[in-house]
């Protein structure tokens, strides 16, 4: 059974970088899905960030392109996501996620983590 | 960018209504559409992919049609744990969703 779970630090100053890091259990990253981001601010409707492929080829949101950044580790079956330049807007819950090639359709989710841009 | 939009906002219904959720995109995205379905706390889940295939696992009571710029999601038979927000998302270009549809019990 595939099982995605996110980890990173929950709170980040403003014009700080997020890192953010997906491990995936019961599916090898190398295995023709691609890995994907979505963000999900409170209250509103979630947004793709990207996605990546395990050879490292992103797939960008292009609102996002000069912000972001993403980044694979097959030896341990992660994948992980840079936020640049944060501020207050970039607060949401933030989860990855799987979908096959360009077909953004998620159907695979992490639980999601919390990351509050707080001074 | 392709927006979507969903109405209505907020619906609702009671055990064993039949409801409608409409999803209407900015510009054609073919049958690039999907649905999910979202509890408190939860990941959205996976329920309709391709605008009306159905998700292995997911009830038949969920169905969803249309193609172009307008989808609609129909729920049959509305059971106690359906009852949560529902979201479309486009994937034709990019991937962009809408704002959620609320499911309320009346």
């Amino acid at each position: 059974q595939v099982h995605l779970q996110e980890s990173g630090p929950g709170l980040v100053k403003p014009s700080e970088t997020l890192s953010f890091t997906c491990t995936v259990s019961g599916y090898s990253l190398t295995t023709g899905y691609y890995w994907g981001w979505i963000r999900q601010p409170p209250g509103k409707g979630p947004e793709w960030l990207g996605s990546v492929f395990h050879t490292g080829r992103p797939y960008h949101n292009p609102s996002l392109r000069t912000r972001v950044s993403f980044s694979v580790d097959t030896s341990k079956n992660q994948f992980s996501l840079r936020l640049y330049s944060v501020t207050a807007a970039d607060t949401a819950v933030y989860y990855c996620a799987r979908h096959p090639r360009e077909i953004l359709a998620f159907d695979h989710w992490g639980q999601g983590i919390l990351a509050t841009v707080s001074s | 960018d392709i927006q979507m939009t969903q109405s209505p906002s907020t619906l609702s219904a009671s055990v064993g209504d039949r409801v409608t959720i409409t999803c209407r995109a900015s510009q054609s995205i073919s049958d690039w559409l999907a649905w999910y379905q979202q509890k408190p706390g939860k990941a959205p889940k996976l329920l309709i992919y391709k605008a009306s295939s159905l998700e292995s696992g997911v009830s038949s009571r969920f169905s969803g049609r249309g193609s172009g710029t307008e989808f609609t999601l129909t729920i049959s038979s509305l059971q106690p744990d359906d009852f949560a927000t529902y979201y479309c998302q486009q994937y034709n270009s990019y991937s962009s969703f809408g704002q959620g549809t609320r499911l309320d019990l009346k």
